[in-house]
């Protein structure tokens, strides 16, 4: 039982480059979260999903697409990316509203 | 104003003290309280999880919740320098998807 994973763990672009995040999960949560972490700001929600086949954008969703076409995974892309998308990326899932988010270990993105 | 206020620290403390970390919040619609504890370069991880007020107790720890007072805060006893790591609080309001967090206690138990 792996519960929440994350690729890539790092990774350096340079500005106008384009990536995909992964995460996984193997709890069978119906709740995706994709979070940035930034010194000094806290947890900021970038989108989340309510089950498989939906996605809504949260609170940051600029710059950023997701897709979640299998139940297990959530994906995160960044089609140009801006030095302002430098920060660390967080997943999570979670059962059901109210319960407890399970994270992932994050990516660490740079883009120069 | 923030929804969550945290005091950021670094709190310093020697080996075998009793650590508090502490949340103030504004919204009096959250119903869920979480207290996590993140290592460096690593994700989040739950410590505590409580909705009601009063004090729940798990082994060294201690997660108290005011909801009169819009506080809550988490005990640590004996603290170890393994305990050193970023504490954060979150909150849920019901009926809605977003979870609040605080920014973070970095604590630093000293040997």
């Amino acid at each position: 039982n792996a519960g929440v994973t994350q690729t890539p763990k790092f990774r350096v672009l340079k500005t106008g480059q384009s990536m995909t995040l992964l995460c996984a999960q193997d709890m069978n949560h119906e709740y995706m979260y994709w979070y940035r972490q930034d010194p000094g700001m806290g947890l900021r929600l970038i989108h989340y999903s309510v089950g498989e086949g939906t996605t809504a954008k949260g609170e940051v969703p600029d710059g950023y697409n997701v897709s979640r076409l299998k139940k297990q995974n959530f994906l995160l892309g960044l089609e140009s990316a801006a030095p302002s998308q430098t920060s660390v990326y967080f997943c999570a899932s979670l059962r059901a509203l109210g319960d407890t988010q399970y994270f992932g270990p994050g990516t660490r993105l740079t883009v120069l | 104003q923030k929804e969550v206020e945290q005091d950021p620290g670094p709190l310093s403390v020697p080996e075998g003290a009793i650590v508090s970390l502490n949340c103030t919040y504004s919204n009096s619609a959250f119903q869920y309280f979480m207290w996590y504890r993140q290592y460096s370069r690593k994700g989040p991880e739950l410590l505590m999880y409580t909705y009601s007020s009063g004090n729940k107790e798990d082994g060294r720890f201690t997660a108290q919740v005011d909801k009169s007072s819009k506080y809550i805060s988490l005990f640590i006893r004996d603290s170890q320098p393994s305990d050193s790591a970023t504490y954060l609080c979150a909150m849920w309001p019901s009926g809605t998807y977003k979870y609040i967090f605080g920014t973070g206690t970095r604590l630093k138990v000293l040997a």
